[in-house]
């Protein structure tokens, strides 16, 4: 999607290490989230960013740790991969909600395909 | 807990035939409702938004959703689907307050011929 990037596209990785996944964006949004993506479980909040450094927690956050020392980047990282965290990461931006502009939405990245082996 | 619901998790419809999916929240105002569209392999797509107001919302691709306050819901709908319509549909819905959006666990949708 325009104004929004996510790095890798794919990764492999062995069980145990650690993990850095990148998302970028241009649009100068306030917010940005992390998301997995699960059969079965939709998506699911994992951490999101209200600004830079500031940054809580989200339903599935066990394992994870994020970082936001400027706007446009938000780093996602797993501290010792493992195998449930296979899976398809999403990243997503926004505006505040009491702006409830016609355009208002979150805007998506392409995902990242982990898998821990 | 707020929260959103699919009951279906995967619908076959004929190219052509009319569609509805279904969506049921749980919140206690008003919430703000999204539907998304994610075809294989691609991120999620916006196809429409309900905030407040005209509760009919058309969308893009044909689509619209009605918002039924009685009913808790917020079922999508297409007259005529397509065989590119099949993908993968969520609903969403945004929390006041600490901006978050909380998806339901989607709907397959399969477009045979």
């Amino acid at each position: 999607d325009a104004g929004i990037t996510q790095s890798p596209r794919h990764k492999v990785t062995e069980t145990g290490t650690p993990v850095t996944l990148r998302c970028h964006q241009t649009e100068n949004h306030r917010y940005m989230y992390w998301y997995r993506q699960d059969p079965g479980h939709g998506l699911r909040l994992i951490h999101y960013s209200y600004g830079v450094k500031d940054t809580d927690k989200g339903e599935v956050s066990d394992g994870y740790s994020v970082s936001r020392s400027k706007t446009e980047d938000f780093l996602l990282t797993l501290e010792s991969a493992t195998s449930s965290q296979t899976s398809v990461y999403f990243c997503a931006i926004s505006e505040s909600t009491r702006y409830r502009a016609m355009d208002y939405g979150y805007t998506f990245g392409s995902g990242t395909r982990l898998t821990v082996v | 807990a707020q929260s959103v619901t699919q009951p279906d998790i995967h619908i076959t419809v004929s190219e052509g035939a009319s569609l509805e999916l279904r969506c049921n929240y749980s919140y206690g105002a008003t919430p703000y409702l999204f539907w998304y569209v994610q075809s294989p392999g691609q991120g999620l797509q916006l196809l429409l938004k309900y905030f407040s107001g005209d509760t009919l919302v058309q969308g893009i691709k044909g689509f619209e959703a009605e918002f039924k306050r009685s009913q808790s819901s917020f079922n999508l709908r297409k007259p005529s689907v397509h065989w590119s319509d099949a993908a993968e549909y969520f609903c969403a819905f945004i929390n006041f307050g600490n901006e978050k959006l909380t998806f339901g666990t989607g709907t397959r949708l399969t477009i045979i011929p």
